[in-house]
């Protein structure tokens, strides 16, 4: 079946600008999670949804950042007045919910803020 | 200090070798334990998973986990040159507290050459 899907793929921006980043989880896994992939710092992570309700938005850098997620499948990743430091690869996983060792990562989304 | 370190590497090694990749954490927390392969410009894919200590095998990989001295390693046998990747370790504590949010390590590259 199809897999995580992420769009748009690669994304330039003025620094100030606001971004969306989508991710589409695999259908029936109502877990899904945000990380970003940046030299130096490797994958970290961002927030956790369960459903709608994200329970555990610790690793999100600063209020710039915010995540929704609708219908218990899509979600929308959004960074206001976007920063430099803010350029990485996005990356959305999904699991069951019982099953939330096993992730499966979409392709990522660049982000590049010039 | 990080929670989890991982040698980066380069690693390159001739096609037939064996590989060791290798993890140290500081959270004793931890109890899922993940090695995921990460190709060019693609998301993460879960190769093997651990729960708490032991080994696992999978064709020719074998992860083992040794949560007493906080390493885990990952061994490629009969290497073979599309398994040329970065290997991320990443581990989790309870997924009931941790809500499967996992932590990376910094990945190592691995260049196997025919």
């Amino acid at each position: 079946g199809a897999g995580v899907s992420q769009s748009p793929s690669n994304k330039v921006t003025e620094k100030g600008k606001d971004v969306e980043l989508r991710c589409d989880p695999i259908s029936g896994h109502t877990a899904l999670y945000w990380y970003r992939q940046s030299l130096g710092q490797g994958l970290e992570f961002l927030i956790y949804f369960q459903g709608n309700s994200a329970p555990d938005k610790s690793g999100l850098p600063s209020d710039r950042f915010s995540a929704e997620r609708t219908g218990g499948s899509v979600s929308t990743l959004t960074i206001q007045r976007t920063q430099q430091e803010d350029s990485a690869v996005y990356l959305c996983a999904s699991s069951l919910a019982h099953l939330l060792e096993t992730q499966y990562f979409g392709p990522g989304t660049r982000l590049l803020v010039l | 200090q990080k929670e989890v370190e991982q040698d980066p590497g380069p690693l390159s090694v001739p096609e037939g070798a064996i590989v060791s990749l290798n993890c140290t954490y500081s959270n004793s927390a931890f109890q899922y334990f993940m090695w995921y392969r990460q190709y060019s410009r693609k998301g993460p894919e879960l190769l093997m998973y651990t729960y708490s200590s032991g080994n696992k095998e999978d064709g020719r990989f074998t992860a083992q986990v040794d949560k007493s001295s906080k390493y885990i390693s990952l061994f490629i046998r009969d290497s073979q040159p599309s398994d040329s990747a970065t290997y991320l370790c990443a581990m989790s504590a309870s997924m009931s507290t941790s809500y499967g949010k996992l932590t990376f390590g910094q990945g190592t590259i691995l260049t196997v050459h025919p």
